[in-house]
C-alpha cells in the first residue's frame, strides 16, 4: 500500500468555519490530488499539485484552496465551509501525473452544519 | 455532464460464478482506463487498468475489456469470492492530462 495518510479522518464543523484538511505522503511521488466523493458523482478532482508550490485547479475547486510547501504534505482548505461541502474528501498521488495509475488515502469525512 | 458512465448502481453475484461490471464513456480522447475497488471507510484501491493500444487486460481473476468503438469497458471477475463484495469505480484518462474522471461506481455483492 501506498504511504498515505490523512488528517484528520472525521471532522464537525459549522457553515462559515474555515477547515483544512492535511494529506501526507511517504512516497515521495511528485504528483498529489484532492477529490470529493458524493452519492450520484463519483470521485470529482478539486485541485492537484505538480511539484512544491505548483498547483492547479480541477473539476470543482470553487470554494477551495490549496496549498504545498512540502513534497510529503498537500493542504486542502475550505475558507468558509459550506453545507454544499459535506462530502468524503480522498487524497491521491502518483509519480508522474500524465493519466498515470493513482493511489489514494484512507479519506476524510467532513460534515459541516 | 458525466464523461464516464457505470449504469448498474448494483449487481448481486453468487459465490463462484462470474461477475461482470460495465462501464461506458463519452470522451474519444480517453485513451487509459482503470477499475478501483473502495470498501467502506477507506480509499479507492487500484485494481487493473488498460491502455487504448489493447483490448484486454487479465490480472489473476481479473480481466478488463475495452471496447473503442463501442466505448465500453467492462471489468470480468472470475470466480467471485465474497471478499470482491465492495464499490467498484471505473475511471478513464487523457494522456498527457493530470485528471481522471471517475464513473459514479456499482456496488458487487457477492453471495456465499
Amino acid at each position: 500500500d501506498a504511504g498515505i495518510t490523512q488528517s484528520p479522518r472525521h471532522k464537525v464543523t459549522e457553515t462559515g468555519t474555515p477547515v483544512t484538511l492535511r494529506c501526507h505522503q511517504t512516497e515521495n511521488h511528485r504528483y498529489m490530488y484532492w477529490y470529493r466523493q458524493d452519492p450520484g458523482h463519483g470521485l470529482r478532482l478539486i485541485h492537484y499539485s505538480y511539484g512544491v508550490k505548483d498547483t492547479d485547479k480541477g473539476e470543482v475547486s470553487d470554494g477551495y484552496s490549496v496549498s504545498r510547501s512540502k513534497t510529503e504534505d498537500f493542504l486542502l482548505t475550505l475558507e468558509s465551509a459550506t453545507s454544499s461541502q459535506t462530502s468524503v474528501y480522498f487524497c491521491a498521488i502518483s509519480g508522474s501525473g500524465r493519466g498515470e495509475t493513482q493511489y489514494f488515502g484512507p479519506g476524510t469525512r467532513l460534515l459541516v452544519l | 455532464d458525466q464523461q464516464v458512465k457505470q449504469n448498474s448502481p448494483s449487481l448481486s453475484v453468487q459465490e463462484g460464478r462470474i461477475s461482470i461490471l460495465n462501464c461506458d464513456y463519452t470522451n474519444s480522447m480517453f485513451d487509459y482506463f482503470l477499475w478501483y475497488k473502495k470498501y467502506p471507510a477507506e480509499g479507492p484501491t487500484f485494481l487493473i487498468s488498460i491502455s487504448s493500444i489493447k483490448d484486454k487486460n487479465e490480472d489473476g481473476r481479473f480481466t478488463v475489456f475495452l471496447n473503442k468503438s463501442a466505448k465500453h469497458l467492462s471489468l470480468h471477475i472470475v470466480p467471485s469470492q465474497p471478499g470482491d463484495s465492495a464499490v467498484y469505480f471505473c475511471a478513464a484518462s487523457v494522456s498527457g492530462a493530470n485528471n481522471l474522471f471517475f464513473g459514479t461506481g456499482t456496488r458487487l455483492t457477492v453471495i456465499p
